[in-house]
């Protein structure tokens, strides 16, 4: 089946710093991928959709200077968390729309902390 | 706002009952997912409901999709242990954003 792999699955970055993050389609074509934010205890919250080759579509109060999003090639997608600070310390997953079944693929996540 | 909205938020119920969580929205959906999500890791799909009415079962597990296609169930028989975690639905909401509903943390105590 489709796989979707996120990397690094977890990461410890100082404030000010930042920090990338990878999500891959490994044995199929995404043209649209998403990534989600998601506290403790808490659903998963969209914050932003990309699609290949065009500009990333932020959710309403996503900072788009702050959570930069690539989507070059059609197996890859990147979050880059820029002057990160303990605030933005969350668990950030990826998800990838199957091309041509349109499934949605999920990353394993990844654990962010600011210190 | 939150488009799906899900109930109960938490669940902590005893070894061998029976539950239900429910998925609302004012929308009407073309399809309907469920996922079941352990701490640390990505959400894991359980099942994909299309049609108005349509009844799955997946185990001791049945989802049911709304006649109307705006609401969705999940119903646990006879839950174990190894059931504990968070349910999400999930959707499309337009015409390409993926949505997850609010969510249902649910705990079974042995």
């Amino acid at each position: 089946g489709a796989v979707v792999s996120q990397h690094p699955s977890w990461v410890i970055c100082k404030s000010g710093t930042s920090v990338k993050i990878e999500c891959r389609s490994l044995d199929f074509q995404a043209t649209t991928m998403f990534w989600y934010r998601q506290f403790p205890k808490q659903s998963l919250m969209l914050m932003a959709t990309s699609n290949e080759g065009s500009k990333a579509t932020y959710e309403q109060g996503v900072e788009k200077d702050k959570f930069l999003i690539n989507h070059a090639s059609l197996t890859l997608s990147t979050l880059t968390v820029t002057s990160a600070h303990p605030e933005d310390s969350s668990f950030y997953i990826c998800s990838a729309r199957d091309y041509p079944t349109y499934g949605y693929t999920f990353g394993s996540g990844t654990r962010l902390t600011v210190v | 706002t939150q488009l799906l909205e899900q109930s109960p938020q938490f669940l902590s119920i005893q070894e061998g009952e029976n539950l239900t969580v429910y998925c609302n929205s004012s929308s009407v959906f073309s399809s309907l997912q469920w996922y079941r999500q352990e701490p640390g890791e990505g959400p894991v799909l359980l099942v994909t409901v299309v049609t108005g009415g349509e009844v799955k079962k997946l185990k001791r597990l049945t989802f049911q999709f709304g006649d109307a296609r705006k609401d969705s169930s999940l119903h646990i028989t006879a839950a174990q242990p190894g059931d504990t975690g968070l349910y999400l639905c999930a959707a499309t909401s337009g015409t390409y954003k993926y949505i997850f509903g609010t969510g249902t943390r649910l705990k079974v105590l042995a």
